[in-house]
């Protein structure tokens, strides 16, 4: 299968708002709500920021949300600040006892 | 406090071979399923691997099926990934990472991640 897309670069300016797209098939993003969204700073391991789609971990701030239509889901980062400045990669459950990555959106605050 | 701590990794040439370890702390380890992710230089991550909480069930992406093998042993908290044949396109920071929940036999979410081991495949 293969890897779900994401677009290669985004950005906003601080306070703004910034929404980053993940498309699959429906067999994988579209077939069930196993969306998974991680921030990655460069030199760290990814965190968790979403997962089933729109729950946001404890610790995680209510400026991130997750939603997903048909075969698309998305992460939409509200108030940017500084710190967003990151990696976002999108995963989702590829039904065939088989995770699949996106290949990653480099967020620039501006 | 829940911790991943990734070892094992190093260089080594082409063909050969390499096992990388994962001990967890802080969780009841033998709970939860377990994944190895990995990431080469400059790219984004790729799911390699992931074996339920007891490991009756492995599974592998396509691009290491026949050369790696996930284990684990509940009894010391340690994850295993052994790596064969091993080719310049292997070369990556390899995560182990915990399923998000307890009980899982299928990978849905690597949650807590370690914070990786390098592996470099190069004569």
């Amino acid at each position: 299968q293969s890897a779900l897309t994401q677009p290669p670069s985004a950005s906003g300016s601080r306070g703004q708002s910034v929404t980053i797209s993940c498309t699959g098939t429906s067999s994988d993003v579209g077939g069930h709500n196993y969306v998974t969204w991680y921030q990655q700073h460069p030199g760290k391991a990814p965190k968790l920021l979403i997962y089933e789609v729109s729950k946001r971990p404890s610790g995680v701030p209510d400026r991130f949300s997750g939603s997903k239509s048909g075969n698309t889901a998305s992460l939409t980062v509200s108030g940017l600040q500084a710190e967003d400045e990151a990696d976002y990669y999108c995963s989702s459950y590829g039904g065939s006892n088989n995770l699949l990555f996106g290949g990653g959106t480099i967020l620039t605050v501006l | 406090q829940m911790q991943l701590v990734e070892s094992g990794g190093g260089v080594v040439q082409p063909g050969g071979s390499l096992r990388l370890s994962c001990a967890g702390s802080g969780f009841t380890f033998s709970n939860h399923g377990m994944h190895w992710v990995r990431q080469a230089p400059g790219k984004g991550l790729e799911w390699v691997t992931f074996i339920r909480y007891d490991g009756t069930n492995k599974y592998y992406a396509d691009s290491v099926m026949g050369r790696f093998t996930i284990s684990r042993d509940n009894s010391k908290n340690t994850l295993y990934l052994q790596m064969n044949s091993l080719r310049s396109d292997d070369t990556a920071v390899y995560y182990c990472a915990r399923d998000l929940w307890g009980h899982q036999w299928l990978p849905l979410v690597p949650a807590y991640w370690g914070q990786g081991a390098l592996v470099t495949v190069s004569s």
